[in-house]
């Protein structure tokens, strides 16, 4: 089955830096790479995904790149703000079985001001 | 205006009870999904129903039983709790398989 590795585990940055979070996958297959924002007692926060007949996706301060070739993918945030401050999870899925969600453990992002 | 919500926020209840968490999702989304959350954040699904259709369960133990009436709503019964499933389980509903996901805030089971 698909296994999803994400680093780094924690991340600090100073406001207004950008912020870059990695991950790989081992399925081949898998097509769809979503990216989740957890904040602190809430459910994880949809906030840009990407499948893989692209190969970047850019919204607002927020970008994901995939290479196929290397089954990696990268989270983006520019000029980060104290409230990007949260729990990120990378995910992947394929069709091959049954668009289930793996997750990646998390990063912890720290922004400060 | 709750797209996903769970009903309780908060259960704390003894090993060996019984109890259920409730799901709906107002978004006229096809499939939901329940998933586990453990202390180190880690995120697992457990079930998937597609129009109230069982599509992924996995290894999960049988004292867990998910039931979706209807498609808005995907119900999760635990028998027989153990200190072990003390968690934050999430419900979560997308317009189909193989799509974006929107989570529920979430409901944190504590086993005494």
């Amino acid at each position: 089955g698909e296994n999803v590795e994400q680093h780094p585990s924690t991340l600090s940055v100073q406001e207004g830096d950008s912020a870059v979070i990695k991950c790989t996958y081992s399925d081949s297959a898998s097509n769809y790479f979503p990216w989740y924002k957890q904040e602190l007692g809430k459910g994880p926060q949809l906030i840009i995904d990407i499948r893989s007949n692209v190969g970047e996706k850019k919204d607002q301060r927020i970008a994901v790149t995939l290479n196929k070739t290397a089954k990696h993918f990268s989270l983006h945030i520019t000029e980060t703000q104290p409230e990007d401050s949260a729990v990120y999870f990378c995910a992947a899925s394929s069709e091959e079985y049954g668009n289930k969600l793996v997750f990646g453990a998390g990063t912890i992002l720290r922004v400060k001001s | 205006d709750t797209a996903v919500s769970q009903t309780p926020k908060y259960l704390v209840t003894q090993m060996g009870n019984d109890k259920s968490i409730k799901c709906e999702q107002n978004l006229g989304h096809d499939t939901m999904y329940w998933y586990k959350q453990d202390s180190k954040k880690f995120l697992k699904i457990m079930f998937s129903y597609n129009n109230k259709e069982l599509i992924i369960n996995e290894t999960v133990p049988n004292r867990f039983s998910p039931k979706s009436p209807d498609k808005a709503h995907l119900n999760l019964h635990i028998n027989s709790l153990e200190l072990g499933d003390s968690a934050v389980y999430f419900c979560a509903s997308s317009p189909g398989q193989g799509q974006g996901q929107f989570f529920g805030p979430g409901t944190r089971l504590t086993v005494l």
